[in-house]
C-alpha cells in the first residue's frame, strides 16, 4: 500500500523566514497531494494542494512543488508570520482508490 | 457555504454509556468520512459513505457504528467505549466517491471516556 513520509516532524523559523517541509511517497499511481493546516483546538484545514499533470502551484506566500519522478512534493511557506504556527499535514491519494494517506505531520513554530 | 459542522464540540461519557456524534454539511458533497485522531497523530480514516452508502470501513471495533441518514447528514453512534477510544473525531466531506476530491474537514469533537 502507499507510504508517505514527512520530514522534518518540527520546524522552528524566525518571522520572515522561508520554511520548507518535504512528503516521500511511494505509489507512483497517486495524483493528488494536499496540504492541510491544524491549529490547535481546530480540525485540518486545506492550503493548497496540487494534482499529477502540474510540477508547481503558488497561492500568495504558500507554493507547493511535485517530482513525480522522484516520488516527493513539498510545500514553501515565505516570509513567515506567527500565525502560520501549527502542524502541517501532507497527504496523497488518487482517483479510484480508498483512501487519503497523511504524513506523520510537521509542527511549525514561527518566532516574532 | 463551505463549512462541516460536527456536534458536541467536547463529550465526555463512562464506559457503559451511548452516545452519537454528528456531522452536517450543505455543499452537496456525495461522499462522508468518519476520522480518529489521536494527541500528536495524523487523522486515521475509520469509514467513508459514498451516495449514503458505507463504501469503506476500516477494520472498525463494533462499538463504533456509523449512519448516514441523508446525503447531508453523518452520524456516529458509540457504546461500550473503551479509555483508549478517547481522541478527536473528525468528521470529512468530499464533491465525490473519487478519493481525489479535496476533503473539507469540521472542528471535530474532543471525545473523553472515562
Amino acid at each position: 500500500g502507499e507510504n508517505v513520509e514527512q520530514h522534518p516532524s518540527t520546524l522552528s523559523v524566525q518571522e520572515g523566514d522561508s520554511a520548507v517541509i518535504k512528503c516521500t511517497y511511494s505509489d507512483s499511481a497517486s495524483n493528488y497531494f494536499p496540504w492541510y493546516k491544524q491549529e490547535l483546538g481546530k480540525g485540518p484545514q486545506l492550503i493548497i494542494d496540487i494534482r499529477s499533470n502540474v510540477g508547481e502551484k503558488k497561492d500568495q506566500r504558500i507554493a507547493v512543488t511535485l517530482n513525480k519522478t522522484a516520488k516527493h512534493f513539498s510545500l514553501h511557506i515565505t516570509e513567515t508570520q506567527p500565525e502560520d504556527s501549527a502542524v502541517y499535514f501532507c497527504a496523497v491519494s488518487n482517483t479510484g482508490g480508498f483512501k487519503t494517506i497523511f504524513g506523520a505531520g510537521t509542527r511549525l513554530f514561527v518566532k516574532a | 457555504d463551505t463549512e462541516v459542522t460536527q456536534t458536541p464540540k467536547h463529550l465526555v461519557m463512562g464506559m457503559t454509556n451511548k452516545k452519537s456524534l454528528k456531522c452536517e454539511q450543505h455543499m452537496g458533497h456525495r461522499a462522508m468520512y468518519w476520522y480518529k485522531q489521536k494527541a500528536k497523530k495524523p487523522p486515521e480514516l475509520m469509514f467513508v459513505y459514498s451516495y449514503e452508502k458505507l463504501s469503506i470501513n476500516e477494520s472498525v471495533p463494533s462499538r463504533f457504528s456509523p449512519e448516514c441518514p441523508n446525503s447531508s447528514l453523518l452520524n456516529l453512534h458509540l457504546h461500550a467505549l473503551q479509555p483508549e477510544d478517547s481522541a478527536l473525531y473528525l468528521c470529512a466531506s468530499s464533491q465525490g466517491e473519487a478519493f481525489a476530491d479535496t476533503q473539507y474537514f469540521g472542528p471535530g469533537t474532543r471525545l473523553t471516556v472515562l
